[in-house]
């Protein structure tokens, strides 16, 4: 069964340095979706991404993130200039598309900031 | 501002019997639902959805009842299993495939032999 697979596992970085996560989609997918989880909250969408461009995206998500798709199978979030409070589980996840369509997400990659 | 609420933080149940566990939202423009299941250091798994136009969709040992007058929603697991032992999340959404999910904090559900 195809699925979303995201590196890496986990990642450890000083504040202020930048980081890529990456994400592969499920293949056929057209939507492709990033969030977040602190430890002890709820999982929080970060934005979503359809066509090559930003769809939607949430206030968590200002100017230190991006997403790009950088080739046919890829998908990525930058952080810029972390945070400690940019520690968090994040949590790829894609979809078919169009209405009412099941979102299917990644294991996750624990980002450590220090 | 929690649009999905899941009230009970941890939910006990013996092997064998059933699981309710619920899930309330304030938004009336979410209509879509979904129920996602979590182990620890794992990503959600999706169990089971429901669009607003249904008050029920049936998979196997997942019932999802929805009640769009009270704004509940409610998963039952029958009978429930011990690999059923872990968090559920309910989650919602407004539109179409760009809108992202709106996520309740999660109940965890400990089946008891």
């Amino acid at each position: 069964e195809p699925e979303v697979t995201q590196t890496p596992s986990h990642q450890v970085t000083q504040m202020g340095q930048e980081v890529i996560l990456r994400c592969v989609p499920i293949s056929n997918h057209l939507y492709f979706y990033w969030y977040r989880q602190i430890l002890g909250q709820k999982v929080e969408f970060l934005v979503s991404f359809y066509n090559n461009e930003i769809s939607e995206k949430s206030e968590i998500f200002d100017d230190q993130f991006s997403v790009e798709r950088p080739d046919g199978s890829n998908f990525t979030l930058k952080i810029r200039s972390t945070k400690l409070e940019d520690s968090a589980m994040y949590f790829c996840a894609s979809s078919p598309g169009g209405l009412g369509e099941t979102q299917y997400f990644g294991p996750g990659t624990r980002l450590l900031v220090l | 501002d929690q649009q999905v609420k899941q009230n009970s933080p941890s939910l006990s149940v013996q092997e064998g019997r059933i699981s309710i566990l619920n899930c309330d939202y304030t938004n009336s423009m979410f209509d879509y639902f979904l129920w996602y299941k979590k182990y620890p250091a794992e990503g959600p798994t999706f169990l089971i959805s429901i669009s607003s136009i249904k008050d029920k969709n049936e998979d196997g040992r997942f019932t999802v009842f929805l009640n769009k007058s009270a704004k509940h929603l409610s998963l039952h697991i029958v009978p429930s299993q011990p690999g059923d032992s872990a968090v559920y999340f309910c989650a919602a959404s407004d539109g179409g495939g760009a809108d992202g999910l709106t996520f309740g904090k999660g109940t965890h559900l400990i089946i008891q032999p």
